[in-house]
């Protein structure tokens, strides 16, 4: 059974760091991986997706990469600011099976950026 | 191009009660998926549906159903609703060049069972 896991839960920073946000994910057998970003009770906004045979994606201050041997990704901040201040979820789609393409979640990272 | 809606954006219910969520996938998409959202969790896979077919379910019981419509809008029925039923039930849309893109989310409808 596939399981996410991400870590901190919680990261409180100051404006203008750099900033790492982890996943791991338990079965390797995954079709992609993305981040969304979800403020509060709101829905979720894609970030990046990450396909299973790439390393890495970038969109402007948001770099993630993709390790699928060892069952890990990485969101990177870069200069953070204080409109990051989100929750930040990790989602593997699973390759096979009826479920093919739905997305399994990790609890998020919820992260305040302090000005 | 309209995004992913969803209707209502807040219910109240009583335990025992039925209700109907409704969402209007992007313009294009044939493919929709649900997801339930408690509080401080990820959000959970609920079911998908593929041409007005449920083609993948997730560790839900049968009181959770749904339909697609011809305009691949979906609704979501849950049936004798217990109390850990609230949560932020999201609607996703995925376009017809399948699992390898992503999915569009909607807002989301926030359900409180009381």
């Amino acid at each position: 059974k596939q399981e996410v896991t991400q870590i901190p839960a919680a990261l409180s920073v100051p404006e203008g760091e750099n900033l790492v946000l982890n996943c791991s994910f338990t079965d390797s057998a995954i079709y992609n991986l993305q981040w969304f970003r979800q403020d509060p009770g709101k829905g979720l906004t894609s970030l990046l997706l990450i396909q299973s045979s790439q390393r890495e994606q970038t969109s402007g201050r948001l770099n993630a990469s993709l390790d699928k041997s060892s069952g890990r990704s990485t969101l990177y901040i870069a200069a953070s600011q204080p409109g990051d201040s989100a929750t930040y979820l990790c989602a593997v789609s699973l390759g096979y099976g009826g479920s093919q393409g739905n997305l399994i979640f990790g609890k998020g990272t919820k992260l305040s950026v302090k000005p | 191009e309209t995004g992913v809606t969803q209707s209502p954006t807040h219910l109240i219910k009583t335990r025992g009660q039925q209700v109907t969520l409704r969402c209007s996938s992007q313009s294009g998409h044939n493919t929709v998926s649900w997801y339930q959202q408690a509080l401080g969790q990820g959000p959970q896979f609920i079911f998908q549906y593929y041409r007005e077919e449920e083609n993948g379910r997730g560790n839900f019981p049968p009181r959770f159903s749904g339909l697609q419509f011809p305009n691949y809008s979906s609704e979501l029925n849950v049936n004798a609703l217990e109390l850990d039923d609230s949560a932020l039930y999201l609607c996703a849309s995925r376009p017809p060049s399948g699992a390898k893109d992503t999915q569009y989310f909607g807002p989301g409808t926030r359900l409180t069972v009381l």
